[in-house]
């Protein structure tokens, strides 16, 4: 069975400094993989997706995530936080074959202090 | 571009009372997904179409729940009885095309509907 883990379900970072949002998985076979925004009372948005190619996937509002097949992870990253940044994300995953199923995170609220 | 519409937005209903939820996808998207989302957790799926085919219900209560999308286009989700571990957030997706198999559409999302069942 698939899953993923956000292991922290905070994170908070000052405002300018850079921020990282964990994110793990297991699946069979190739992983695709996601990253979502959520803010209040709103649906989810999407971020960024890693399929194949380069390790390093690039997407909306200078986000970026980093797949790491060995370590099978697919952290959550940008330069430089924003007060806006402040959300809640959540990873997900499904296999590139099979199951067209995706697995969520149970998210990771992120908070960014002025 | 018109976003994924839901309503209502706020629902609150008693335990076996029944409940339907709206979605109309964006403009030709052949793909619509209903997902439950319990506070304190990611969505899970409940359902997808392809166009007005079901392309997987595994996940989904049959015995109180269902869903239909007539026409391809708008969808409907209904509860009957809810019961409260129903209490969540439903929200409604879309996609071009199928997200299965080789294609990996971004999903949009709508709004949700909150339900809370009392």
């Amino acid at each position: 069975a698939q899953s993923v883990a956000q292991p922290e379900d905070q994170v908070n970072v000052a405002e300018g400094n850079p921020l990282t949002v964990k994110c793990t998985y297991s699946v069979s076979g190739n992983p695709y993989l996601f990253w979502y925004v959520q803010y209040p009372n709103r649906g989810l948005q999407f971020l960024l997706k890693y399929i194949t190619g380069d390790n390093l996937v690039k997407g909306s509002y200078g986000f970026e995530a980093e797949f790491n097949k060995s370590q099978t992870s697919f952290h959550l990253k940008k330069p430089s936080a924003l007060v806006s940044d402040s959300a809640l994300y959540f990873c997900a995953v499904r296999s590139s074959g099979g199951s067209y199923i995706p697995t969520f995170g149970r998210g990771t609220s992120l908070i960014v202090h002025p | 571009e018109a976003g994924v519409a839901q309503s209502p937005r706020y629902k609150i209903i008693e335990k076996r009372q029944s409940v339907a939820f709206w979605c109309n996808p964006i403009s030709g998207h052949a793909t619509l997904y209903w997902y439950q989302q319990i506070l304190g957790q990611g969505p899970k799926l409940l359902i997808q179409f392809q166009n007005n085919g079901v392309v997987d219900d595994s996940q989904l209560p049959k015995d109180r729940f269902s869903a239909e999308r007539l026409k391809g286009v708008d969808s409907t989700l209904k509860i009957q009885p809810a019961k409260l571990e129903d209490s969540a957030v439903y929200l409604c997706a879309s996609s071009l095309q199928n997200w299965g198999g080789q294609y990996t559409d971004t999903q949009y999302f709508g709004p949700g509907t909150r339900l809370t069942v009392l």
